[in-house]
Parts: C-alpha cells; sequence; structure tokens
C-alpha cells in the first residue's frame, strides 16, 4: 500500500521555537508539496518541489522553508514559531507522469503553538 | 484566475442523494478531482475525470463535467452517514507550473 507518512500527528510547540514538520513518500513520486489547512480558507500552498534540491514557492511560504535532500522526504521548517502558524499541516506527493493519480496526501500533522 | 469554487456546507437526509458542485476557470484543464477528507485526516481521493470525458460513474459515485460552463458535479447516491466528511474539487492547472488547484471544501452533513 503506497504511502505518504507525517512524522507526527499532534505537536505542541512554544513560540519561538524552530519546528521541522517531516514527510515521507515511498512511491518515488518526483513532486512534493507542503499545505496548511485552516477552517474556512481551505487548502492554501506553503512551498512545492519537483526534484531533488529543488523547490518552488507557494502562496504562503513566509515564516517557512522546506529542505529536500532525498527524493522521498521533503520537510517543512518553521525557523521561529508564532501562534498564527496553528494549523493543520498536509504533506502530499504525486508523480510528474501520471496525473490521473493527483495527488497522494498524509494523514496530516496538527501543529498548536503556545 | 485560478479559483475553483464551491459551496461550503451541504446538508442531506441520509439514503437521498447528494449533488456537490463546483466551477473551475482553466479551460485547459486535463483532469479534475475529487477528494473526500474525513474528520482529523487527510484527503483521499475519491475519483478523477478527464477533460474528454461528460461523465464518469463508479459505484454510488457519478461526476459529471460540463466544459462549456466549466462546471464539475458530484453525485452520491443513497447517502450514508460514512458520506460525511469534507469533499474538494481540483483541477490539474497546466498554466499554472503544473499543478492542482483546490477548491475550498463542500462540508456534507447527513441528518437522520
Amino acid at each position: 500500500d503506497v504511502k505518504v507518512t507525517q512524522s507526527s500527528r499532534y505537536l505542541v510547540k512554544r513560540t519561538g521555537e524552530k519546528v521541522f514538520l517531516e514527510c515521507v513518500q515511498d512511491m518515488d513520486h518526483e513532486n512534493m508539496f507542503w499545505y496548511r489547512q485552516d477552517p474556512g480558507l481551505g487548502l492554501r500552498l506553503i512551498y512545492f518541489s519537483y526534484d531533488v534540491k529543488m523547490k518552488e514557492k507557494g502562496d504562503i511560504p513566509e515564516g517557512y522553508s522546506v529542505s529536500r535532500e532525498k527524493k522521498e522526504r521533503f520537510s517543512l521548517i518553521l525557523e521561529s514559531a508564532s501562534t498564527n502558524q496553528t494549523s493543520m499541516y498536509l504533506c502530499a506527493s504525486s508523480s510528474r507522469d501520471r496525473r490521473y493519480y493527483g495527488y497522494t496526501f498524509g494523514s496530516g500533522t496538527r501543529l498548536t503553538v503556545v | 484566475g485560478e479559483d475553483v469554487e464551491q459551496s461550503l456546507f451541504l446538508s442531506v437526509r441520509e439514503g437521498d442523494s447528494s449533488v456537490i458542485n463546483c466551477t473551475y476557470t482553466d479551460s485547459s484543464s486535463t483532469y479534475l478531482y475529487w477528494y473526500k477528507q474525513e474528520p482529523g485526516a487527510g484527503l483521499q481521493l475519491l475519483t478523477y475525470i478527464f477533460s474528454n470525458m461528460d461523465m464518469k460513474q463508479d459505484q454510488r459515485l457519478t461526476v459529471l463535467l460540463n466544459k462549456k460552463d466549466k462546471h464539475l458535479s458530484l453525485r452520491i447516491a443513497d447517502t450514508q452517514t460514512g458520506d460525511s466528511a469534507i469533499y474538494f474539487c481540483a483541477e490539474w492547472h497546466d498554466s499554472s507550473a503544473s499543478k492542482i488547484i483546490f477548491g475550498s471544501g463542500t462540508r456534507l452533513s447527513i441528518r437522520p
């Protein structure tokens, strides 16, 4: 069963902490994405990557950075967490060639910054 | 623009059909999708339709595509309590760095 795995389901961090959210996929997908989901705002794209060591800004990159050192792993970094980054974070991956499969999502990480 | 629009809420009686509607903007979209998100979970692909199709049926699910009006709908027959979820419409957007654009999601609630 193919999977996108996010390392934590729930996280509580303090304001100012550096936070790492990890995502690993086992489908040999080229593309990986990080979204945040907030009530009434739908999914908002933070960053995405089409290849190892490549990254592109999404719609709301401010306050975030990413790392993709290996094809299967895409990390989201909150350099200095703030309360307005409390949210559900969703990682996704997709194949460059098989568009009909769309994106495969992880189960999400609910982050609370206190 | 890149908006995919759908209504935020839908309430239906158990056993009735649910119809969730969506409008999209990119006439060159090749694939359109419906995703389901259950509480506390990620999004799960329900079905997709290729742009040269008008309809696709899969068990209780029927997808209708009207390319002229850029309108996509998802019909769930015999709606059950397990269908309670948020449903996202999405389009593959070739003109936007080849990524999927999602709607804001429609929350489907089932009443007895």
